[in-house]
């Protein structure tokens, strides 16, 4: 079974600038996450999807954050401007439902911002 | 009331000793308890999971001990390895509702 994919791996920009990520969970799992892991501290959940709906976006700063699943199957997250403090790891997790509790993450992307 | 608390932040342990890492939660609504894995430029791997309803779980080297009256559990290694080096993360979450990480505690075993 493929474990949930994550593209790119490194991005490196300059702040005001925008990036994105995507995300493709493993097949079948209804649940997608997007996290936040700053150096040195635990994942911080940004978003919660279920299918293609939002479940729970209150840690996202929707000023400057976006995100979409529009399928219901893999998502995007979005930064526009970015600023100095984005720099973080940002995990995507996916499990079969909100309820099973086992939730299993991607490899990460690693951004820079300048 | 949403916090979990990890401890120790480092830990170093001798191959073949026993590592503990200890979390304490407040809300008694948490209904599920796993414990992550990470490696250096990889994402966190569940690892192991208890829920409040026994006291203990083991798997292969891996045993989660849950102490509901005091709101805590652990994670102890058996025979730590150096390949268990990493950095692992105690969580809890209730129903759909998101997981809630601690802050990490970074084992090291020494050869």
């Amino acid at each position: 079974e493929a474990g949930v994919a994550q593209s790119p791996r490194y991005k490196i920009i300059e702040k005001r600038q925008s990036v994105a990520f995507w995300c493709n969970p493993i097949s079948g799992h209804a649940t997608l996450y997007w996290y936040q892991q700053i150096l040195g501290q635990g994942p911080k959940l940004l978003i919660q999807f279920q299918n293609n709906g939002v479940v729970d976006d209150s840690q996202l700063p929707k000023d400057r954050f976006s995100a979409e699943r529009l399928k219901g199957v893999d998502s995007t997250l979005k930064i526009q401007p970015a600023k100095l403090e984005d720099s973080a790891v940002y995990l995507c997790a996916s499990s079969l439902n909100a309820d099973t509790g086992a939730q299993y993450f991607g490899p990460g992307t690693r951004l820079l911002v300048l | 009331q949403q916090q979990v608390k990890q401890s120790p932040q480092s830990l170093i342990v001798q191959k073949g000793g026993i590592s503990i890492i200890n979390c304490a939660y407040e809300n008694t609504a948490f209904d599920y308890f796993p414990w992550y894995q990470q490696f250096p430029g990889k994402g966190p791997a569940l690892l192991i999971a208890i829920r409040p309803d026994v006291s203990e779980k083991k798997e292969g080297r891996f045993t989660i001990s849950f102490n509901k009256s005091a709101k805590q559990f652990s994670l102890h290694i058996m025979d730590s390895q150096p390949g268990d080096s990493a950095t692992y993360f105690c969580a809890a979450k209730w129903g759909a509702q998101k997981l809630v990480f601690g802050q990490g505690t970074r084992l090291t075993i020494n050869p």
